[in-house]
């Protein structure tokens, strides 16, 4: 099993439709969760943190099930802008490096 | 500001040929690592570092090695550059815990 599964998409929504990715992990001692946004030719950026609490930052929520390994980002009222990759990323044991999944690519169209 | 940057942004080499990728980060931050990233396979760890002197291998550290001599700095070398290695290369750094990794802007090399 993959460290970090993602269903790589593509994902093609209208604008101001709801999107939900998902993302698996193995490694039940993986101690901190990201969702990375990758532009086409650019570098990752952070998008959020991803808290057991769950949390929300805008348009964008992100929730954590540890129990099921499993963590989802949901984008609400999809704008053009938020066409990318969105990278699911788990720490490792120790809390340093960062394991990337695939990536998961969305288009929206207007 | 703190900053981390990659050189050169593009290279073009031959094959066996070595290979040095510049990383320097401002952050201060210990943790540096590498990644490479290739159609298919998203970002893929080469080597990282938790500190001066302290260097690991990755998922896909074949090929490379790395130094850690000071805290700003983790150079990737390519021993030999074989076509395999054409990749997009990033550099990252971090603080550790639960804070983000801030990434350089890539490289993209071609071997041919």
């Amino acid at each position: 099993r993959k460290e970090v599964e993602q269903d790589p998409g593509p994902f093609n929504v209208p604008e101001g439709a709801t999107v939900a990715f998902n993302c698996t992990y193995s490694n039940s001692a993986s101690q901190s969760f990201f969702w990375y946004r990758q532009d086409c030719r650019k570098e990752p950026k952070l998008l959020m943190s991803v808290y057991s609490s769950g949390n929300e930052d805008g348009r964008f929520t992100a929730q954590l099930n540890r129990a099921s390994q499993y963590i989802s980002l949901l984008i609400r009222d999809s704008k053009l802008s938020d066409s990318a990759t969105y990278l699911c990323v788990v720490a490792n044991q120790a809390g340093t490096a960062l394991i990337f999944g695939k990536g998961t690519t969305l288009s929206v169209s207007s | 500001d703190a900053e981390i940057t990659q050189s050169p942004r593009h290279k073009i080499t031959e094959t066996g040929r070595q290979v040095t990728l510049a990383c320097h980060q401002t952050w201060n931050h210990n943790n540096m690592f590498w990644y490479r990233q290739d159609l298919g396979h998203g970002l893929r760890l080469i080597h990282y570092s938790y500190g001066v002197q302290d260097t690991n291998k990755g998922e896909v550290s074949d090929g490379y090695s790395v130094s850690r001599s000071n805290t700003e700095d983790l150079p990737l070398t390519l021993e030999s550059a074989a076509s395999s290695q054409t990749s997009v290369y990033f550099c990252a750094s971090r603080a550790g815990g639960e804070t983000e990794a801030f990434f350089g802007q890539g490289t993209r090399l071609t071997v041919v």
